[in-house]
């Protein structure tokens, strides 16, 4: 997975806490993205960011915050998780903007009950 | 309608067929187009990128665009059981825009 992690890899929360999953890469690439994977829906970005402490929403940003203050790493927060939430998170990371190739990462499975 | 549509199969071919995977498109300013390939519980990992119309052949796997009938393919010859896996194609109107991608087609290759 192109030297990508996430952390943790399956979580089940309660409705209503904060939750944070954890992308990190050893690739030193600039772009860095968050998506959500829905039966039906295929990939829809959340976030991305084009450095450190350089953030952009993306289709399905509402009740998602996100953060960068090292290049390897980018965090995604859901500020009080909803059953909406309940999707599996694919981190990806890129060298140029989006129309270079994007690297993914394995997955977190989230699941709010 | 969705900007970017895929039939969800699951499709189920024999080992050695000839498989094509389609997507339809409506949005006519898509001009970057890309095939992953997602194995079951794993990220996507591209297969083929290919820029506005035309063929494009990688070993086994060949990516086709149509961009006047708004209609992209992935044709997979000889495929083998490690071939089964859900097929993603993704798309972009423009250097910078983000990729918009289609639901996955499910394949199963049957030994």
């Amino acid at each position: 997975d192109a030297g990508i992690t996430q952390s943790p890899r399956h979580k089940v929360t309660e409705t209503g806490t904060p939750v944070t999953l954890r992308c990190h890469q050893t690739e030193n690439h600039r772009y860095m993205y968050w998506y959500r994977q829905d039966p039906g829906h295929g990939l829809r970005l959340i976030h991305y960011s084009y450095g450190v402490k350089d953030t952009d929403k993306g289709e399905v940003s509402d009740g998602y915050s996100v953060s960068r203050s090292k290049t390897e790493d980018f965090l995604l927060t859901l500020e009080s998780a909803t059953s909406s939430q309940t999707s599996v998170y694919f981190c990806a990371i890129s060298e140029s903007l989006v129309t270079d190739t994007q690297y993914f990462g394995p997955g977190t499975r989230l699941t709010v009950l | 309608q969705k900007e970017v549509e895929q039939d969800p199969g699951p499709l189920s071919v024999p080992e050695g067929a000839i498989v094509s995977l389609n997507c339809t498109y409506s949005n006519s300013a898509f001009q970057y187009f890309m095939w992953y390939r997602q194995y079951s519980r794993k990220g996507p990992e591209l297969l083929m990128y290919t820029y506005s119309s035309g063929n494009k052949e990688d070993g086994r796997f060949t990516a086709q665009v149509d961009k006047s009938s708004k209609y992209i393919s992935l044709f997979i010859r000889d495929s083998q059981p490690s071939d089964s896996a859900t097929y993603l194609c993704a798309m972009s109107a423009d250097y910078g825009q983000n990729f918009v991608f289609g639901p996955g087609t499910r394949l199963s290759v049957l030994p």
